[in-house]
């Protein structure tokens, strides 16, 4: 099956930092979500980027399908982006089902 | 839009009992729901996935008669832990979508403790 790989698997930084995020898949896939789970354990949707770039306020990603990786940037990072960020991909058999990658575990210090 | 409740958000019982969680798409309707669980600093694990109206198809490893998953409708799902252990002590998560490939939107976790 697919492998999601997300490096680092944690990062800490001072607040007001920029950060890059990877994720990696070993295979083609239908679609990527990027999620942040927050210290209470909610999974809350950041982006759905099958290709190219998005952005959301501070945050954004970047898709490149044709060579398997993904990259989702935070830029002048606060307190409450701490959490766990995952990436997770749809399979090429259409099945829906998510792949999840092992996470990155962000911690931003005031 | 796009909102996934579940209920009870966390839930402590005796080994031997059975405990329902309920999971709910308030503003969409789900064709399909998927349960996740997850341990402690580790990532989601999908346990089954349940289409309205059929039978939920489980991942492998996952007792299908332990973990009785019904969708009875296009809103509501339901996952019971039956005769529940200590070892099924975890962090379990719902998600809901409109089917295939469509954005999957999730619910906060229930936390289940079994002393």
């Amino acid at each position: 099956g697919i492998q999601v790989e997300q490096s680092p698997p944690d990062l800490i930084l001072q607040e007001g930092a920029n950060s890059t995020l990877r994720c990696n898949f070993s295979d083609s896939v239908n679609n990527l979500q990027w999620f942040h789970q927050n210290p209470w354990g909610q999974l809350i949707n950041l982006f759905y980027i099958p290709s190219g770039t998005k952005q959301n306020g501070r945050l954004s990603a970047t898709t490149v399908a044709t060579e398997r990786y993904s990259l989702l940037y935070i830029s002048s990072s606060q307190t409450t982006d701490s959490g766990v960020y995952f990436c997770a991909v749809f399979g090429s058999s259409n099945t829906g089902k998510l792949i999840f990658g092992q996470g990155t575990t962000l911690q931003v210090k005031p | 839009g796009a909102v996934v409740s579940q209920h009870p958000s966390w839930v402590i019982c005796k080994s031997g009992t059975s405990v329902k969680i309920e999971c709910r798409s308030l503003d969409f309707q789900a064709t399909t729901m998927f349960w996740y669980r997850q341990f402690p600093k580790q990532s989601l694990m999908l346990m089954a996935t349940s289409n309205e109206g059929s039978k939920a198809t489980y991942e492998q490893g996952v007792e299908k008669d332990k973990f009785l998953i019904n969708h009875a409708s296009l809103t509501l799902s339901t996952l019971t832990v039956t005769s529940a252990h200590p070892e099924d002590s975890s962090f379990y998560i719902c998600s809901a979508s409109q089917g295939g490939t469509d954005t999957q939107y999730f619910g906060p976790g229930t936390r289940l403790t079994v002393l």
